[in-house]
């Protein structure tokens, strides 16, 4: 079973625009994660953000969590063409030990 | 720094058949993770290990085995292959059991005919 579901399922884009793409999830969690992946390649981890904070940059890269609404957006901007990618959220449940769960993925594409 | 190695990176097998996917880490992480990838939906967990020599079911177990003699390899292991586990297979591994990422190998793509 997929506890995290992002929303849309594919994007597409052009470089210098931003990105924005939603995971909602059911479960009480640790935290939730965002990863990358490349196609042919594997997962690479982008932000961890914990089930107390709020929000969180990296770069590029802002993760907001709002645990009222079991919900997560990751937004990238000024998108370049490298960032053309498959992105996942990943949960912690409270209950999973560590097991994370993944949603089915945003495909972004952007074209120069 | 190699990080996270799977081998091998393609395999073409027939049905019955039996092979070993090999994963190896050079992190020094207590855990590590395999994982089925399947189109259209999001990774799955086959089964995990917390330490050398423990192994626990994930998710969708059935059909695997896997071993974990060494800290820093963990194998997975099909029997019997089926048409059903023709899949990309994830090995990931990670310092702790929560609120570390996990880091991942690239992937073997298996084909069972």
């Amino acid at each position: 079973s997929q506890q995290g579901e992002e929303d849309p399922q594919a994007l597409s884009i052009q470089e210098g625009e931003n990105a924005t793409m939603n995971c909602s999830y059911k479960t009480s969690i640790n935290n939730l994660q965002w990863y990358r992946q490349n196609s042919g390649r594997g997962l690479v981890h982008l932000i961890l953000i914990r089930s107390n904070e709020r929000e969180k940059h990296s770069g590029r890269l802002r993760v907001t969590l709002d645990t009222s609404k079991k919900s997560s957006s990751l937004l990238i901007t000024a998108s370049r063409a490298a960032d053309t990618a498959s992105y996942f959220c990943a949960t912690d449940a409270t209950d999973s030990w560590g097991k994370l769960q993944f949603g089915a993925g945003t495909q972004v594409v952007v074209t120069p | 720094n190699a990080g996270v190695t799977q081998t091998p990176k393609f395999r073409v097998l027939k049905t019955g058949q039996s092979m070993t996917l090999l994963c190896a880490q050079d992190m020094n992480h207590e855990y590590m993770y395999w994982y089925r990838q399947d189109p259209g939906m999001g990774l799955r967990l086959i089964h995990y290990s917390v330490g050398e020599g423990t192994t626990a079911k994930g998710e969708v177990p059935d059909g695997y085995n896997v071993s974990r003699l060494k800290k820093q390899n963990f194998l997975l292991g099909l029997e019997s292959a089926a048409p059903s586990q023709t899949s990309v297979y994830f090995c990931a591994s990670s310092l702790s059991y929560s609120n570390q990422p996990q880091h991942f190998g690239d992937g073997t793509r298996l084909s069972i005919l």
